[in-house]
């Protein structure tokens, strides 16, 4: 069964470094998503891509973070100096089309949890 | 404004009985799609069932359904013969289009943690 991969499962870093994530969606799927979930609370879109381009980054702290996906495949979000604040689960989802499907799903990766000290 | 409650922070229930997870909502689009996905603790997200606003009938997959009540704005999961391996969290979610960029995001409640006791 085809899955979304996400790379590293674990991360742990120090204030004012750098960190990036990785992560390869479902062969086919045209949309892709970062997520961030902070402890005890559901996941809350960072950005969103169609294909190469970003559909919506409007809560994506532009400041520190930064997500591309160049080939419209694969996508990396980085993390630049990072913070305290930013310690959670970052996830990665992938859907079909996208668009206005009532039915397109988003399908997840298991996630990369993040302590920042 | 939130947009999906979940009001049941943690639930209990013992192995092989049925329980209700509550999920309300909040949309004045006609259109839109809701969501239930389970969260072990090792960490992913996965996908249980879907319901759209147009459904006729509820949603049903396996030992997982919906119980879809629109005049209400409710969408409860219920889960018949619970399981051991069923603890974990439960997020509602709903499909909310950017009225911007026409693209679809989900919106999520913030949970109910499920304990299935033997």
């Amino acid at each position: 069964e085809a899955e979304v991969a996400q790379s590293p499962r674990y991360k742990i870093t120090e204030k004012s470094q750098a960190v990036a994530f990785w992560c390869d969606p479902i062969s086919g799927h045209a949309t892709l998503y970062w997520y961030r979930q902070i402890l005890g609370q559901g996941p809350e879109l960072l950005v969103q891509f169609q294909d190469e381009s970003v559909v919506d980054d409007s809560q994506l702290p532009k400041d520190r973070f930064s997500a591309e996906r160049l080939k419209g495949v694969d996508s990396t979000l980085k993390i630049q100096p990072a913070e305290l604040g930013d310690s959670a689960m970052y996830l990665c989802a992938s859907s079909l089309s996208g668009t206005v499907v009532l039915s397109d799903t988003q399908y997840f990766g298991p996630g990369t949890r993040l302590t920042v000290l | 404004a939130q947009k999906i409650t979940q009001t049941q922070p943690g639930m209990f229930v013992q192995e092989k009985e049925a329980v209700t997870l509550d999920c309300t909502y909040d949309t004045s689009d006609p259109s839109y799609g809701l969501f239930w996905y389970k969260q072990p603790s090792s960490g992913e997200m996965i996908f249980l069932i879907y319901q759209g606003s147009y459904d006729q009938q509820n949603a049903t997959e396996g030992r997982y359904s919906l119980n879809f009540q629109k005049a209400r704005k409710s969408a409860n999961l219920v889960i018949s013969a619970s399981q051991l391996g069923d603890s974990a969290m439960y997020f509602c979610a709903m499909r909310e289009v950017s009225m911007n960029t026409g693209f679809q995001k989900l919106v999520f409640g913030t949970g109910t943690r499920l304990l299935v006791s033997p």
